[in-house]
């Protein structure tokens, strides 16, 4: 089975500009989630979307948005960058069972400039 | 309060003998779930072990164990046998209630296995 995938690896982008960042989940995996990760803030949860729906919501500007469509992929918008928004982002997907263990992917490392 | 602390910022162990990275967590929910993740140099999070509140005994998986201590709320996490592979930074982390899929991160453990 195929782990979470997400595109690209790499972006460089310039302040003011905006960003789309693409997750696919694990197949049979409704809940994909993301996070943002910097040396300075750790580990921060974004959002989640389960059905196409956005189940919780981090404590991030609405600058952030995301969706889901219904094959259960995500995207995630970034709209006019900010240099701190330069980071590693992570998109974990998940089965709703007992244990509701988040599976991650490797992760796109934004640059902004 | 921070959910989840880890105190620790870099551990070195001997190869092949044991290590244990230090968890401890807050939250009055009675419903939560622990967990440790592994992320190497190239960024990606690997699951490595599960606990859940209700579970009486504590998990293993293979080399893994979780040394969950409820009334402490600790959750410990036991590497035997280390190996050069297992150099990474090692993440604790909480999910509360049953539902929810946002996870609480520690600040990481940066684990280096000497040779």
């Amino acid at each position: 089975k195929a782990g979470v995938t997400q595109t690209p690896r790499y972006l460089i982008k310039t302040r003011g500009q905006q960003v789309t960042l693409s997750c696919s989940p694990i197949s049979g995996h409704r809940s994909v989630s993301w996070y943002q990760q910097t040396p300075g803030q750790g580990l921060q949860f974004l959002f989640e979307y389960f059905s196409e729906t956005q189940r919780n919501k981090g404590n991030f500007p609405g600058r952030f948005s995301g969706r889901q469509f219904s094959n259960s992929r995500s995207e995630m918008n970034v709209s006019t960058l900010e240099l701190g928004d330069s980071a590693l982002y992570l998109c974990a997907s998940s089965y709703q069972g007992s244990k509701n263990i988040q599976y991650f992917g490797a992760g796109t490392r934004l640059s902004v400039l | 309060a921070q959910k989840i602390t880890q105190t620790q910022p870099g551990m070195f162990v001997q190869e092949k003998e044991a290590v244990t990275l230090d968890c401890t967590y807050d939250t009055s929910d009675p419903s939560y779930g622990l967990f440790w993740y592994k992320q190497p140099s190239s960024g990606e999070m690997i699951f490595l072990i599960y606990q859940g509140s209700y579970d009486q005994q504590n998990a293993t998986e293979g080399r893994y164990s979780l040394n969950f201590q409820k009334a402490r709320k600790s959750a410990n996490l036991v590497i035997s046998a280390s190996q050069l592979g297992d150099s990474a930074m090692y993440f604790c982390a909480m999910r509360e209630g049953q539902m929810a899929n946002n996870l609480f991160f520690g600040t990481g453990t940066r684990l280096t296995v000497i040779p």
